[in-house]
């Protein structure tokens, strides 16, 4: 099954870019997801990238998808004091609609 | 439109007591999911219906837990005898898609907490 994995914590300065990475298992994986979670509020869809793609860029957020190393970035350009959550890679188990979340990558924004 | 809602936000029981936690999916979308996410972890999976139908409930803890999408719209997750283990905050979401490869749009999700 998926396995996903993704570092703790991340600290950048405001204006900075961020990168938050993950890496997972499973090669089947038809798309990968990032979703966003601020305090009190839902998981939030961010973007996210088919398999058959090496990068996908929407405004601010650019994905890299490496699938020989099986390994998944979120690159945050300049980042922002709102940009301040928690970041959750996650990727369907076996190709199906059962969602393998990582753990989460908290950020924080310095001013 | 509206996006997935959950009620209540919070819930705070005693052990032993039973509850039930709504959620209203987005309207038009055939499959519904519920995840379980621990303080400091992701989302886990729970259960998953398409329109009325429970698909898989592999992720259900234990036979306490039950969930019912009777008309294929709102779905009610019970959990019976409650236990402290069972504190967490439980997410709901939906999906366009029949076949669930579709994105899952999540709801603001229930705070349990079992006393």
């Amino acid at each position: 099954g998926e396995d996903v994995e993704q570092s703790l914590f991340l600290s950048v300065r405001e204006g900075d870019s961020s990168v938050i990475n993950c890496t997972y298992t499973d090669s089947s994986s038809t798309y990968l997801y990032w979703y966003k979670q601020e305090p009190g509020a839902g998981l939030q869809l961010l973007t996210y990238i088919f398999s058959n793609m090496d990068m996908k860029q929407d405004q601010r957020l650019t994905v890299l998808l490496n699938k020989k190393d099986k390994h998944l970035s979120l690159r945050i350009a300049d980042t922002q004091t709102g940009d301040s959550a928690i970041y959750f890679c996650a990727g369907p188990e076996d190709s199906s609609y059962k969602l393998i979340f990582g753990s989460g990558t908290r950020l924080l924004v310095r001013p | 439109g509206a996006g997935v809602s959950q009620s209540p936000r919070y819930k705070v029981t005693k052990r032993g007591q039973d509850v039930a936690l709504r959620c209203d999916p987005i309207s038009g979308h055939v499959s519904l999911y519920w995840y379980r996410q621990a303080l400091g972890q992701g989302p886990e999976f729970l259960t998953y219906f398409n329109y009325e139908a429970q698909q898989d409930k592999s992720g259900l803890p234990n036979d306490r837990f039950s969930a019912e999408r009777p008309e294929g719209s709102i779905s009610t997750l019970t959990i019976q005898r409650t236990e402290q283990r069972d504190s967490a905050m439980y997410r709901c979401a939906s999906s366009y898609a029949l076949l669930g490869l579709e994105t899952q749009y999540f709801g603001p999700g229930t705070r349990l907490l079992v006393l």
